[in-house]
């Protein structure tokens, strides 16, 4: 089965960007698509975005929209999230997770494979 | 969005209980619902998906029901390795939402 590898940990400054990566081990994307979920310090998961690549579908949060790009690189099997104008609240684990699909708005698979999860923390 | 309200928030339980967990959507998300197992300090897990689908590798204890608005995670005989937090995840909409999670705790 395919496994996701996350980039390392990030330490940022406020007003800055941090651009995470995920790259599938042992195969490629093939027809899944990649979401992205954080997680605040003792808090619960929250849905950043996802895309599918064999369709070109993306989709954002609305709490998001404006400041995260996702995107993916077919060639290295690798999708990324660059979230901009970073603050301490943006301080959380971002994992990136799999999930099949097969049209440009099936969702109807859960998310199977997750991302060990990076750490970024925003501090000045 | 879709909200998605979980109850109870937390819950005690005992080796062997029979535990239920509901989910409830702001408006009907048909059978887009899924449900995730987290323990400290590790990435989720998908349980369930598509409401009642049992995902490859989970143990049939875990049961998924429910359609439309209002659905359940039951578990039904909780073992040692069950104690940790579990979420409600709609994928109904283009904008995905988690249920705010439960926390499953030993009694």
């Amino acid at each position: 089965q395919v496994q996701l590898v996350q980039s390392g940990a990030e330490v940022k400054k406020p007003g800055s960007s941090v651009k995470v990566s995920c790259k599938a081990s042992g195969g490629t994307f093939r027809s899944n698509g990649i979401s992205w979920v954080r997680q605040a310090p003792g808090q619960g998961l929250e849905w950043m975005g996802g895309i599918i690549p064999n369709f070109g579908t993306v989709n954002y949060g609305q709490k998001f929209q404006g400041r995260v790009t996702i995107n993916t690189d077919e060639s290295t099997s690798t999708a990324y999230m660059e979230l901009s104008s970073l603050r301490s609240e943006d301080t959380a684990i971002y994992y990136c997770a799999s999930f099949r699909s097969y049209g440009p708005s099936d969702y109807y698979y859960g998310m199977d494979v997750w991302g060990q999860g990076t750490t970024v923390t925003v501090s000045s | 969005d879709i909200q998605m309200t979980q109850s109870p928030s937390s819950l005690s339980a005992s080796v062997g209980d029979r535990v239920t967990i509901t989910c409830r959507a702001s408006q009907s998300i048909s059978s887009y619902l899924h449900w995730f197992q987290q323990k400290p300090g590790k990435a989720p897990k998908l349980l369930i998906y598509a409401a009642s689908s049992l995902q490859t590798g989970v143990p049939s204890r875990f049961r998924g029901s429910g359609s439309g608005t209002d659905f359940a995670l039951t578990i039904s005989s909780l073992q040692p390795e069950d104690f940790a937090t579990y979420y409600c995840q709609q994928s109904y909409s283009n904008i995905w939402t988690f249920g705010q999670g439960t926390n499953v705790e030993i009694k």
